[in-house]
């Protein structure tokens, strides 16, 4: 079965540090990889995606993520925290095709310090 | 505008009441969908949809039910509201080429007492 596992529930971090939040999947063919950010009574937005090609994807606001197979992960970085970036953030697997059905993690909430 | 609406944005009912909160788009995507978030949980799949004729369960469809009227509209009722459904109710879209992301709505807050 699908599954999504965001081991840290929350971090803070310094502004101006580098950040990584880490994402670990669990599916039987080549996933359909997401990232989306919530700030505070909003929606999700789409940070960036994998599909295929190059295991580096970049994404809005700065943020990249990389793709390994053989540690089934799919890492979220950020070599610089702005402030505005203090928010929930989710990893998702999607089985694409037909039915493009998400699975997502618990979701990991970052906090800024000044 | 934004292009996934829903509405209420906010509800606080009683338990048994029946609920109805909806969701329409300007994206012209066919796919809809509607999950619940529950804190430490993350989303959870209630319901998708991909055509007015088309309506499928998710992993937590009990209790809950819906109705496509329209490409642009898909809501979500609670027959009969219990206080385990307090939630934060996201509506999202997708085009149907492929495995394309998701659009969200900004959320229905949900409390049922």
């Amino acid at each position: 079965a699908q599954s999504v596992t965001q081991p840290d529930i929350h971090i803070t971090v310094s502004e101006g540090a580098s950040l990584e939040l880490r994402c670990n999947y669990s599916y039987g063919a080549t996933p359909y990889l997401f990232w989306y950010v919530q700030s505070p009574g909003q929606g999700l937005q789409l940070l960036l995606k994998y599909f295929s090609g190059d295991t580096l994807v970049q994404g809005i606001k700065g943020f990249e993520a990389e793709f390994k197979r053989s540690q089934s992960s799919f890492n979220l970085r950020k070599p610089s925290v702005h402030w505005s970036d203090a928010a929930e953030y989710f990893c998702a697997v999607g089985n694409g095709g037909a039915t493009n059905k998400l699975i997502f993690g618990t979701g990991t909430l970052l906090a800024v310090q000044p | 505008d934004a292009d996934v609406t829903q509405t209420p944005r906010n509800r606080i009912t009683k338990t048994g009441k029946r609920i109805m909160l909806e969701c329409s788009q300007t994206k012209g995507h066919d796919r809809m969908y509607w999950y619940r978030q529950d804190p430490g949980l993350g989303l959870r799949l209630i319901y998708y949809s991909f055509d007015v004729k088309d309506i499928n369960k998710g992993e937590i469809s009990d209790g809950y039910s819906v109705s496509r009227q329209a490409q642009a509209k898909f809501s979500l009722s609670l027959e009969s509201a219990i206080p385990n459904q307090t939630a934060l109710y996201f509506c999202a879209t997708s085009d149907r080429t492929g495995a394309q992301p998701q659009h969200f709505g900004d959320g229905t807050r949900l409390s049922i007492l």
